[in-house]
């Protein structure tokens, strides 16, 4: 186990609504990324938040969004969603200091579909 | 061009065996490299990490770098029916994490 946990499990929108998903960190990490893995594919980087702020951001168009709280948890927020994110999204935590060695730890993950 | 790309599974090996596991990557600004394990329908579990060019060795579990030729490759030593999953081949660029699609491996008893 990582220490990285995510809810929900699974869920189930249909298309148009949104969805928030949420992370807390392992202890001691300060990052959080988000990823999306669709089935058969690597996860794709979404966006990463450090302090609190976005300091990273994938090839995601402005309607997934997320934040991080003062603890270090996270949440992905996806509106009007799409047929096309139904997909496993990933939460990583790592403690970001600076050196090019900080290793990220993967969540259990939350199953999306939309139908 | 993709950032990470692994070599085309699935890859079959006997119980007992040497599983060989490439990755080549586009980017020379990468920074670090990983090997992640991802068991059907699970999220991926780090295995190795490297961050200099050569080899190493964590159990039966060998990663090689060469950034000259930009190549990264794992080495799975006497092969249980237990590794079989798919391997994740991963790059970290500044913020960014890169993955490859993976690779599926299956060892049989």
């Amino acid at each position: 186990e990582t220490g990285v946990t995510q809810s929900p499990t699974h869920l189930i929108k249909t298309r148009g609504q949104q969805v928030t998903l949420r992370c807390s960190s392992q202890s001691g990490h300060n990052t959080v990324s988000w990823y999306q893995q669709a089935l058969g594919q690597g996860p794709q980087f979404i966006f990463q938040y450090y302090r609190e702020e976005e300091n990273g951001r994938g090839n995601f168009p402005p309607r997934f969004s997320g934040l991080q709280f003062p603890n270090y948890s996270s949440e992905l927020n996806v509106n009007a969603l799409e047929l096309d994110d139904s997909a496993l999204y990933l939460c990583a935590s790592k403690k970001t200091s600076g050196s090019s060695t900080d290793t990220q730890y993967f969540g259990p993950g939350t199953r999306l579909t939309v139908l | 061009q993709k950032e990470v790309e692994q070599n085309s599974g699935p890859l079959s090996v006997p119980e007992g065996a040497i599983a060989s596991l490439n990755c080549t990557y586009s980017d020379r600004g990468s920074q670090s490299f990983f090997w992640y394990r991802q068991y059907s329908g699970k999220s991926p579990e780090l295995i190795m990490s490297i961050y200099s060019n050569g080899d190493k060795e964590d159990g039966r579990f060998t990663a090689q770098l060469n950034k000259a030729s930009q190549y990264v490759s794992l080495l799975i030593r006497d092969s249980q029916p237990s590794d079989s999953a798919t391997y994740l081949c991963a790059v970290n660029r500044y913020v960014q994490f890169y993955f490859g699609t993976g690779t599926s491996l299956t060892v049989i008893p």
